[in-house]
């Protein structure tokens, strides 16, 4: 069974402070990784996408691949309270056919 | 901005009867996609559509559900005879590539399926 873990959380931290998200993936066959936000009873919007081992910035988010160890984590800088939501990671599978492999989320809370 | 549209937003049923579920993709995308998301629980892949046929289809996508493109522009799902443990919010989604470098999913605001 092809798998994305995340912790749970909640993930709880100051505004302005660093929120850093993990997750890790059991397929190696996956080439793509993306970061959803998901607010509570909302759709998931698409933060951010990375496929080469290392790091993507985009603006306040980073995030961050390492296919050896099957882990990429998403760091959000200066967090702030609208940035409370649900964080899901998700895999493009290996079989070519666009279906994403999503992890349960963890929950962020940036506290004012 | 493009926009994945959904409808209805929410809908209730009784067991055992027919819904079907309405999605209208960004123009441009060719790979169409639902997934259902049952309350407190992770986003699942239902089944993904491409050149007017399924490309993979998840365990939960049994012979109770079918999908269709009716026309240039819907995207349908179709329960045929719904049980309670179809309760979920079902999310249409679109992308325009499929690969590694541009196959990020665009979300549909969702239908609420909700079935006594």
């Amino acid at each position: 069974q092809k798998e994305v873990e995340q912790n749970s959380g909640p993930l709880s931290v100051p505004e302005g402070a660093i929120a850093s998200l993990n997750c890790t993936y059991s397929d190696r066959g996956s080439q793509s990784f993306f970061w959803y936000r998901q607010y509570s009873g909302k759709s998931p919007e698409l933060i951010m996408f990375i496929y080469s081992n290392g790091d993507k910035e985009d603006g306040r988010f980073t995030a961050q691949l390492n296919k050896a160890s099957q882990y990429v984590s998403l760091l959000i800088r200066d967090s702030q309270p609208s940035d409370s939501a649900t964080y899901l990671c998700a895999a493009l599978g290996s079989s070519n056919t666009g279906k994403l492999i999503f992890g349960q989320g963890t929950t962020l809370q940036v506290k004012p | 901005e493009p926009e994945v549209t959904q409808t209805p937003s929410h809908q209730v049923t009784q067991m055992g009867q027919e819904v079907i579920l309405r999605c209208v993709p960004i123009s441009n995308h060719l790979y169409f996609y639902w997934y259902r998301q049952i309350l407190g629980q992770k986003v699942e892949f239902l089944v993904s559509f491409y050149n007017n046929e399924i490309s993979e289809k998840s365990e939960i996508f049994d012979d109770q559900f079918s999908v269709e493109r009716p026309d240039g522009s819907n995207f349908t799902l179709k329960i045929r005879s719904t049980k309670l443990e179809d309760s979920a919010m079902y999310f249409c989604a679109s992308s325009k590539r499929r690969d590694r470098v541009s196959g990020e999913l665009f979300f549909g605001e969702g239908s609420r399926l909700t079935v006594l």
